[in-house]
């Protein structure tokens, strides 16, 4: 298995407190992704970065912000959470434009009240 | 505007017939094309993925097949198997390296 690692795996928070997904790699990979995942509606891209302080929005970007200080490191943050981002949250890594394949983590479960 | 999307959204076979899952495209400037497998309580794993300049690719069992003319990719499963019931998700990415998917389509093997 790639070295995907997110955290926390589960989080019960309330609306309007600020939450901050973390997802590591141990890869090396250039390329890391964050998506939400909501019945109905598959896999969503939020955000995504092609290189350390190199970030990019995605579909549904609005209410997340991101950061890439290290290569190993992407960090999903909600400033101010709604119930709306009640969602679970995958992170995923690519080695870069060349390939398909990019590789999941386990997946955030964030629930706000 | 540009859009992944899926034909239907289950598809139910017997254990040892070949299944085929449909995706419909919009964006003719992507550059690859995928497909996830995402079984219960798990991330989405890498099945098969095939560059925009080629029509066919084959795999352990799985075959893709891209009709760029009418925008259609199509994932072929040979000899179904109760392991291959899950979720499948087709995707694309564009040349600016995001990556996008379709609503997914959850197989069903009978056995």
């Amino acid at each position: 298995d790639a070295g995907i690692t997110q955290s926390p795996r589960h989080k019960v928070t309330e609306t309007g407190t600020p939450v901050t997904l973390r997802c590591h790699q141990t890869e090396n990979h250039r390329y890391m992704y964050w998506y939400r995942q909501d019945p109905g509606h598959g896999l969503r891209l939020i955000h995504y970065s092609y290189g350390v302080k190199d970030t990019d929005k995605g579909e549904v970007s609005d209410g997340y912000s991101v950061s890439r200080s290290k290569t190993e490191d992407f960090l999903l943050t909600l400033e101010s959470a709604t119930s709306s981002q009640t969602s679970v949250y995958f992170c995923a890594i690519g080695a870069g434009r060349g390939t398909g394949e990019l590789f999941f983590g386990e997946g955030s479960r964030l629930t706000v009240l | 505007g540009e859009s992944v999307g899926l034909h239907l959204p289950t598809l139910s076979v017997q254990e040892g017939d070949n299944s085929i899952i449909n995706c419909a495209y919009s964006n003719s400037a992507s550059d690859y094309f995928i497909w996830y497998k995402q079984e219960s309580g798990k991330g989405p794993q890498f099945i098969i993925d095939i560059r925009s300049n080629m029509d066919k690719r084959q795999g352990q069992r799985v075959t893709v097949l891209l009709n760029k003319t009418v925008k259609h990719l199509s994932l072929q499963i040979a000899a179904t198997q109760p392991g291959d019931s899950a979720v499948y998700f087709c995707a694309e990415t564009s040349t600016r390296g995001d990556m996008r998917f379709g609503a997914g389509t959850r197989l069903t093997v009978k056995p």
